[in-house]
């Protein structure tokens, strides 16, 4: 089974710049997440999704992020503009749908606001 | 609201030794899922387990052990004799599930322990 599939790995822009980040999800799975993982810190969930829904995105700085998950498959994270605090890896997960499962992660997007 | 604590940030051990991660949370739910995960220097979060909040039996996975307390609230995690390649970052994380409100499967993660196993 292919697991949750990130890109970029890592990613480097100045501030004010625009930036998107990939997600491909296990197949099969209703449910994704993006988190926000600063160094040295728990992850942090930006926005969740239930199929091509957003169920949370409480914590979404709906100023400059943006995610859409069109077919209830991939999903992207958009950054428009970009700020040195949102240097941090960015990571996917993705989880089945019942709410007893475990939800696999990607391995991050890092990125590096200059 | 939902909240997952690690008051230990890091720990140094050496090999061998055994150590223990605290986790302490809150909910309002009586229906909810705990889980630990290791963040290895790779970056990627592996799953190590999960609990519901019914099943109160402390669970052994090699050297592994955790230790479901539902009268304080805590989910500790335990390595036996632990090795160099234990060495990671450990997070601990709850699931909820939002029954009235149709939303579920949020997973909140603690603020991670940092473990050092030394030679």
């Amino acid at each position: 089974e292919a697991g949750v599939a990130q890109s970029p790995r890592y990613k480097i822009i100045e501030k004010r710049q625009s930036v998107a980040f990939w997600c491909n999800p296990i197949s099969g799975h209703a449910t994704l997440y993006w988190y926000q993982q600063i160094l040295g810190q728990g992850p942090k969930l930006l926005i969740q999704f239930q199929n091509n829904g957003v169920v949370d995105d409480s914590q979404l700085p709906k100023d400059r992020f943006s995610a859409e998950r069109l077919k209830g498959v991939d999903s992207t994270l958009k950054i428009q503009p970009a700020k040195l605090e949102d240097s941090a890896v960015y990571l996917c997960a993705s989880r089945a749908g019942s709410r007893n499962t475990e939800a696999f992660f990607g391995q991050g997007t890092r990125l590096t606001v200059v | 609201a939902q909240k997952v604590t690690q008051a230990q940030t890091e720990i140094s051990v050496v090999e061998k030794e055994d150590v223990t991660l605290d986790c302490v949370y809150e909910t309002r739910d009586t229906t909810y899922y705990l889980f630990w995960y290791k963040q290895p220097p790779s970056g990627e979060l592996v799953f190590l387990i999960r609990r519901n909040s019914f099943d109160e039996q402390n669970e052994i996975s090699g050297r592994y052990s955790w230790n479901f307390q539902k009268s304080t609230s805590s989910f500790n995690f335990t390595i036996t004799a632990s090795q160099v390649v234990d060495s990671a970052v450990y997070f601990c994380a709850l699931s909820e599930v939002f029954i009235l409100t149709g939303g579920g499967n949020k997973l909140t993660f603690g603020t991670g322990t940092q473990l050092k196993v030394e030679l």
